[in-house]
């Protein structure tokens, strides 16, 4: 059964820095895409990126690029999604998901979301 | 970029009922391998999403058969053939054909009348 497992909620300030976590199990991890959907309160699933774990070729959507840095540790089937300095703007739940299938790999498989909570 | 646009944002709707929702891109969505990569995913109340079709029309596994994905090109549809009180939810299309950017649309809430 493919599982991705997010890391537990987080609250910051403005300015820290931040990492979270999707740990994935049941498939391969390094023969599919992980991406990253970030969802703000009471708003809609935005499509942020997305990395290949065998490689850790990264891939950004023009709104998030600069903004988060994608990785992956292929050893231990995670895959990370990082700020160097949060705004309370990034107060968001954050969703991984597998990109899989043939053909175009697509968003099947999510994980459990990550509530980061930015606040001064 | 490829925008998607989903109609209606608000549906109420009676149990029992057959609900629709429509989601049209700004974009062919036919890739060059000829399929379309349309999904369909619904967001209930306090869960993450959940796929229940892909290429248009494909169910996914455990995906009730009263939902059903038509359409081409630019314009596609969800169909819920008699709505039940478990459908309640956010349902969102997406695009994937534009690989690697894929696009949302802006989510349709189903709640009943």
């Amino acid at each position: 059964e493919v599982q991705l497992v997010q890391s537990g909620a987080e609250v910051k300030k403005p300015g820290e820095s931040l990492k979270i976590s999707c740990k994935g199990s049941g498939y391969s991890f390094t023969s599919d895409w992980i991406g990253w959907v970030r969802q703000m309160p009471g708003k809609g699933l935005e499509w942020m990126g997305m990395i290949y774990p065998d490689d850790s070729d990264a891939r950004y959507s023009p709104s998030f690029q600069g903004q988060v840095t994608i990785s992956a540790d292929k050893s231990i089937s995670t895959a990370y999604l990082q700020w160097s300095s949060l705004k309370t703007s990034d107060t968001a739940m954050y969703y991984c998901a597998r990109h899989g299938g043939s053909g175009v790999p697509q968003l099947d498989y999510w994980g459990q979301g990550t509530l980061v909570t930015v606040s001064s | 970029d490829v925008v998607m646009t989903q109609s209606p944002l608000s549906l109420p709707v009676t149990l029992g009922q057959p609900a629709s929702i429509s989601c049209r891109s700004s974009q062919s969505l036919v890739y060059t391998d000829g399929n379309t990569y349309l999904n369909w995913f619904q967001q209930r109340p306090g869960q993450s999403p959940r796929r229940l079709l892909y290429e248009v029309s494909n169910r996914d596994s455990g995906v009730p058969d009263r939902f059903s994905g038509s359409g081409s090109g630019t314009d596609f549809t969800l169909k819920i053939s008699r709505v039940e009180a478990e459908d309640v939810g956010v349902y969102y299309c997406m695009q994937g054909t534009h690989w690697p950017l894929n696009t949302f649309g802006q989510g349709t809430k189903l709640e009943i009348k």
